[in-house]
Order: C-alpha cells, then structure tokens, then sequence
C-alpha cells in the first residue's frame, strides 16, 4: 500500500505571498490532518478534514486554509505568509483514530 | 486542554543497551489513546508503539515497550537491544477519544543518540 506523499518538498516564498501544499492520503484513509512543526519544537495540529469537511481546528488564523477532495487527497493554503510560518508541514491521514496518524514526510516552508 | 510533556531533550545509549524515554501528560479524559512516534532525519513521523487508555497491559512492538500508569498519568518507551538505526527525535503524543476531530498532543520530544 503506498503511504501518504507530500509535495512540494521543499519551498521558499516571499512574506506576503500565498502558498499552497498538497498531500495525497494513504490508500484507504478518509481523515486527514495538517501539522506545523517549527524548528526543534514537537507538531502542532493546524486542521483535520474527514470526508472533505473540515471537522476540527487548532489555534491558527484564517489565513491559514484546506482542502480535502473526493480522493481523499488534501491542500493546505497560508495566505499572507509571515517569516514564522517558516516551518515543516506535516500531512498526516488515518482511517481510524485510535490507530494513530501515518504521516508524509513533509513540506519545508522558508518565507523570507 | 491537554498537555504532553518530555523532560529529556536529549539521551545517549550505547548500542545493544536498553534506554528508557519518559512522558507525561494531563487530561481530565477517562478514554484516550497514547503514541510514540519517531522522527530520524528524513523528516517522516512514524509510529513506534500506541496505547489505548483502557487497555492496563503494556503494548509491545518487538524491541519497544511502554510502561503505562494511568494514575500516575505517565508514558515512558522501553527500547530494548538499541541498535544505531534507532538514532531519532521521539516524540509523545495523546489524541482523545471523545469529540469529533481526533488530533494528536505532541510533546515536545527527546532526541536519541545510540553510539557505538
């Protein structure tokens, strides 16, 4: 089974631009979760979307949007972009939470 | 709100030797899940070993085990027989189980040197 894939790997924007990330879900999974890991610090959880609703949201501003396609596939967008957005960004899919997260291998942001 | 929390940014354990990682955390939940992840430097999260809150034995996974105390609310990682590929950031994580988005509690984890 294929696991969850990120793209782009990385990326580097302007402050003020707009960006937007994408995560395909692995096989058989219809949640999906969006983290931001900055530097030497531990995830923290941005928005979850099940069957393409977004059914939860940690403490981000608006600017800070999703997506989730019939697929099952995902899109995250920052609007605005600010140097502390300069982060890893973690797609993570799960068919059921009490088995935890399959994770991506992430989206390295550098806004300058 | 929940909190997680490693008290051990970093340890070093010589290979084959056993280390012990510790986690602890704060909900006022009575059903809840518990995870260890491992981040090595490719970036990816992956799962180690879960537990569920209701369950009072320890999960194991070959080499990895956790010692749970509910009371205690306390989490550690057992990993037996350390071998140099186990060199990564681990991280803790609750995810409860009541509520309608089922989004993982990091703590802020314990980077793991095994030398040789």
């Amino acid at each position: 089974e294929t696991g969850v894939t990120q793209s782009p790997t990385h990326l580097i924007k302007t402050r003020g631009q707009q960006v937007t990330l994408r995560c395909s879900s692995q096989s058989g999974h219809n949640t999906v979760s969006w983290y931001q890991q900055a530097l030497g610090q531990g995830p923290q959880f941005i928005f979850q979307y099940y069957r393409e609703e977004e059914n939860g949201r940690g403490n981000f501003p608006p600017r800070f949007s999703g997506l989730q396609f019939p697929n099952y596939s995902s899109e995250l967008n920052v609007n605005a972009l600010e140097l502390d957005d300069s982060a890893l960004y973690l797609c993570a899919s799960s068919s059921f939470r009490g088995y935890g997260y399959t994770f991506g291998s992430g989206t390295r942001l550098t806004v300058v | 709100a929940q909190t997680v929390t490693q008290s051990q940014p970093e340890m070093s354990v010589q290979e084959a030797e056993t280390v012990t990682l510790s986690c602890t955390y704060d909900t006022s939940e009575s059903n809840y899940y518990l995870f260890w992840y491992k981040q090595p430097p490719s970036r990816q999260m992956i799962l180690v070993i879960r537990q569920e809150a209701y369950k009072q034995q320890n999960a194991t996974e070959n080499r990895f085990s956790v010692n749970f105390q509910k009371a205690a609310k306390s989490f550690s990682l057992k990993i037996s027989d350390s071998q140099l590929g186990d060199t990564a950031m681990y991280f803790c994580a609750f995810m409860t189980d009541t509520g309608t988005a089922s989004k993982l509690t990091f703590g802020t984890g314990t980077r793991l040197q095994v030398t040789l």
